[in-house]
C-alpha cells in the first residue's frame, strides 16, 4: 500500500520570499514521487519527478523538490515565490498502475 | 497537441438522471484514468484502464461505469445521477509502465467536467 500526506491545508507566503511546500510519503519500495499544480477551473498539471538517487529535483517555473528518505518526505520548494504562483499543489506517489494523491496545499503568494 | 480533452464542461443532472462524460487522448498512450475531485479530499480514483478492452476498478466505483473504447477514449457513464456525485471529473492518461515496472510517467490531466446532481 501506498500513501502520500499534505500537512498543511494552506501556505501564505509574500512575493519574493522562498516557499515550501510539504509532502511525506509511506510506500514500500522505490518510492515514484510527483508534483503536480492545478490552477482554477484547469486541470492538473505535471510539475517535476522524483528521479532515483538525485535529492534535489528540478522542475518546471523554477520549481525543485527535496527528497529526504530518511524523513520519507518530497518537499516541493522554490528561491522566489511569485505572485503568479498562487494556485492548488498536489503531491502524488504512482504505484502499480495506481496513482494516489495527497489532499491539496493551497499556496498563497502575497503582493 | 490537444493532449486529453473532455466534454462537456459543465452539466446539471436532476437525481436519477444518466450521463456519460467523454475522454480522448491523442498521445498514443495505453492507461487512462478517471477521478473525481472534492474539496478537501483531493483526486479519487474512480476507474483506470491500463490498454485498450481492459477496467478495472478504483476507490470509489460504485454508481459509475466505464467503456474503454478504443485506444483513444475513455467514457465514465452516470446510470442514475446522485446528489453526492456532485464534483469535479477529471480524465487523466499516462504511459504504460511496461515491461519494466518503471511508474516515472506522469499523468496528463483534461480540464474537467464540473457535474453538479440537484
Amino acid at each position: 500500500a501506498q500513501s502520500v500526506a499534505q500537512p498543511e491545508d494552506q501556505v501564505n507566503v509574500a512575493e519574493g520570499n522562498p516557499l515550501t511546500v510539504k509532502c511525506t510519503y509511506s510506500v514500500s519500495g522505490n518510492p515514484y514521487l510527483f508534483w503536480y499544480v492545478q490552477y482554477p477551473n484547469r486541470g492538473l498539471q505535471f510539475l517535476l519527478k522524483y528521479i532515483t538517487g538525485d535529492n534535489l529535483v528540478k522542475g518546471s517555473y523554477g520549481f525543485e523538490a527535496e527528497f529526504n528518505k530518511s524523513q520519507t518526505s518530497f518537499h516541493l520548494k522554490k528561491p522566489s515565490a511569485l505572485v503568479s504562483d498562487s494556485a492548488l499543489y498536489f503531491c502524488a506517489g504512482r504505484g502499480y498502475q495506481k496513482v494516489t494523491f495527497g489532499t491539496g496545499t493551497k499556496l498563497q503568494v502575497i503582493p | 497537441n490537444a493532449g486529453v480533452t473532455q466534454t462537456p464542461k459543465f452539466q446539471v443532472l436532476k437525481t436519477g438522471q444518466s450521463m456519460t462524460l467523454q475522454c480522448a487522448q491523442d498521445m498514443n498512450h495505453n492507461s487512462m484514468y478517471w477521478y473525481r475531485q472534492d474539496p478537501g479530499m483531493g483526486l479519487r480514483l474512480i476507474y483506470y484502464s491500463a490498454s485498450e478492452g481492459t477496467t478495472d476498478k478504483g476507490e470509489v466505483p460504485n454508481g459509475y461505469n466505464v467503456s474503454r473504447l478504443n485506444k483513444r477514449e475513455f467514457s465514465l457513464r452516470l446510470e442514475s445521477a446522485a446528489p453526492s456525485q456532485t464534483s469535479v471529473y477529471f480524465c487523466a492518461s499516462s504511459e504504460d509502465p511496461g515491461a519494466a515496472r518503471s511508474y516515472n510517467s506522469p499523468l496528463h490531466f483534461g480540464n474537467g467536467t464540473r457535474l453538479t446532481v440537484t
